[in-house]
């Protein structure tokens, strides 16, 4: 029943490594998101796809890449991991492009060693 | 770019008061501003939204104002309850053409003690 679910919710790697969280959604909404919550707490935003399409793209690393297979799907692959990627990475989604409210997963909380 | 304040202190408020956000921002109004819900180890919850043509809104406990001249928001937690204790983000929308790109504050955490 999860509408926006992410995995892995914990990951811990070590610097240099390759690595991927999944998002799904079930709520039929066009539009996905992610966000980065430093700890500092701010959620900033780093990439939105509508329909597979991306749209927004934020000042990030070309270390991270996202990939849409399907409009239920966002997930985002980080190479070379480095320390300042530590941080929790939120997946959300809107009904579609412009839409109002977002809804958000639970998290996941990528830790760098 | 656009900077959002909201009050970094925790909000500590007995049980039955009004707790009230500030959320501030320094240029441009946007189309519309939204409150959010974040628990610990959760990702955020959506509140409200209010429209920049609107002044206040409402939802239950909740109440929202949206003052363009001052470029403040303000949140109101009405009749407060411990399970209110969270923080509380403010969002504003920063595009013109509506792709619904968010910018958040850094979040007020409020404590409600019985």
């Amino acid at each position: 029943d999860t509408a926006v679910s992410q995995t892995p919710k914990y990951l811990v790697t070590q610097m240099g490594n390759d690595k991927s969280i999944k998002c799904e959604q079930n709520l039929g909404h066009d539009t996905m998101y992610w966000y980065k919550q430093d700890s500092k707490k701010f959620l900033k935003i780093m990439f939105s796809y509508n329909n597979k399409e991306l749209i927004i793209n934020e000042t990030v690393p070309n270390r991270f890449s996202p990939k849409s297979p399907d409009k239920a799907h966002l997930n985002l692959h980080i190479n070379s991991l480095e320390l300042g990627d530590s941080a929790v990475y939120f997946c959300a989604s809107s009904p579609y492009r412009g839409s109002t409210e977002a809804f958000f997963g639970q998290g996941t909380r990528l830790t760098v060693v | 770019s656009q900077k959002i304040e909201q009050n970094s202190e925790a909000l500590n408020i007995q049980e039955g008061k009004t707790a009230t956000l500030t959320c501030n921002y320094t240029n441009y109004s946007p189309a519309y501003l939204q409150w959010y819900r974040q628990d610990p180890g959760r990702g955020p919850v959506f509140l409200l939204l209010i429209r920049e043509n609107e002044k206040e809104k409402r939802k239950e406990r909740l109440k929202v104002t949206f003052d363009t001249t001052l470029k403040q928001s303000l949140f109101h937690i009405t009749a407060s309850q411990p399970a209110d204790s969270a923080t509380y983000l403010c969002a504003l929308d920063m595009t013109t053409d509506s792709w619904g790109k968010l910018q958040f504050g850094a979040g007020t955490q409020v404590v409600v003690t019985p």
